[in-house]
Order: C-alpha cells, then sequence, then structure tokens
C-alpha cells in the first residue's frame, strides 16, 4: 500500500484565501485523523472520523475549519479565510479497524499563510 | 484533560551507548500507547504500540514499557546508532478513541 496520502505537500497563501488540505488513507482503514504541528503547540488533534463520521471535532479551533469525508478513502481539511497563525504542518493519520491499532501518518502539508 | 510530558526535551548520546526515554501522563484511564520517531521534515512513524492491558513490546532494539497505575512509560534503545536520531513521540489514546501527544524527544547520537 501507498500509506496514507496528502495533498499538497507544500502550500503558500495570502491571508484571506481558502485552503483546501486533501487527504487519501490507506485502504481498509476506518478511521481518520486530521492533526497540527506547530513549534508552539506541539501536535495537536483537530477532529477524527470513524467510517466518515465525525466523532470529535473538539479540536478544530475556529468556525474557519471545516473537514470533511464523503467516502472511506478521502478527506479535506477546510481553512476560510487563512490567517497567518494557521501557519503549521498539517497531518492526516489513519487506522484500520478499532482504537486499538496503530496510527499511520501520512508526510504532511506544510502551510505557509502570509 | 490528559496531559503527556516528556523528558527529557532533547538528549545527546555517543555511538553505541543505550538510553531511556521516557513519557507520563496524568489520566491513566488509557486505551493503548504508542511511540513514533519524527525525522526533521517528515511525517512521524509507528514504533511500538502498547495496549493498557499490556507491559511492554519488544521491536529490534526497542523496547517500551507501559505502567498504567503509575502513569508512565518509556523507550529504551539498545547500542544507539547514528541513524536513530530523530524526535521520539508518544501518544496516549484514550478509551474515547482521542490521541494526545507529547512534545517529543530530540535525540541525537554522535558518531
Amino acid at each position: 500500500d501507498a500509506g496514507v496520502i496528502q495533498s499538497p505537500r507544500h502550500e503558500v497563501t495570502e491571508m484571506g484565501q481558502e485552503v483546501t488540505l486533501r487527504c487519501k488513507p490507506i485502504s481498509g482503514h476506518n478511521s481518520l485523523f486530521w492533526y497540527r504541528q506547530t513549534m508552539m503547540r506541539g501536535l495537536e488533534l483537530l477532529i477524527y472520523f470513524n467510517n466518515n463520521v465525525p466523532i470529535d471535532d473538539s479540536g478544530m479551533p475556529e468556525d474557519r475549519f471545516s473537514a470533511k469525508m464523503p467516502n472511506a478513502s478521502f478527506s479535506t481539511l477546510k481553512i476560510q479565510p487563512s490567517e497567518p497563525r494557521d501557519s503549521a504542518v498539517y497531518f492526516c493519520a489513519s487506522n484500520q479497524g478499532d482504537r486499538a491499532n496503530e496510527q499511520y501518518f501520512g508526510p504532511g502539508t506544510r502551510l505557509t499563510v502570509t | 484533560k490528559q496531559e503527556v510530558t516528556q523528558i527529557p526535551a532533547a538528549l545527546s548520546v555517543p555511538e553505541g551507548e543505550n538510553l531511556v526515554l521516557n513519557c507520563s501522563f496524568t489520566d491513566s484511564a488509557i486505551y493503548n500507547l504508542q511511540w513514533f520517531r519524527q525525522d526533521p521534515g517528515k511525517g512521524l512513524t509507528s514504533l511500538l504500540l502498547i495496549q493498557s492491558s499490556q507491559r511492554e513490546q519488544t521491536s529490534g532494539r526497542l523496547n517500551a514499557s507501559l505502567d498504567k497505575s503509575s502513569g508512565r512509560s518509556t523507550l529504551y534503545i539498545a547500542a544507539s546508532q547514528p541513524g536513530d536520531s530523530a524526535t521520539y513521540l508518544c501518544a496516549v489514546r484514550g478509551n474515547a478513541g482521542k490521541s494526545t501527544f507529547g512534545d517529543g524527544t530530540t535525540l541525537t547520537v554522535k558518531p
């Protein structure tokens, strides 16, 4: 398997623009997680889905952030409008079955908002 | 709210040395604990996963232990190599399925 796939790998955008990050989980995995990593706050869970349904979105910082998982093989994280403080590396991870199993991470998207 | 702490934040050792990385957590009601490795500018690679009912897991030169009652886990690396240089993160997964990460320990193994 190719592992968790994220796109784009790098994104540079101006403040106020809409940003969409994409994730394809490992085939057969039914849980998907979006994380954000910064020097200040470390790695934070933003939201996670189980069987395409959002289970916990308490980590989503503001209404400017939204996430969808229309099917088992695709998820998006959208920021609208973007702000400089959203600059971070955004990771997607997935795992198979229930919470007992390992999470596998994608390579991340490095977002810079100027 | 679960809090995860990793000590030390950074560690530098000569090649060949055995070392221990520490992870502590405040809420012992966990489902499992996972150790990851992160290389600069890269994603996270899973190293070991310990279920709450287990005491330890081993993979090659790595051994992870878990003492749930005291809220501690250790990652033991035997015969360290320069290629082990990376940041090591522990993640505690709660019963609701949500993971909380520590800030990591950055390890440098000098040749």
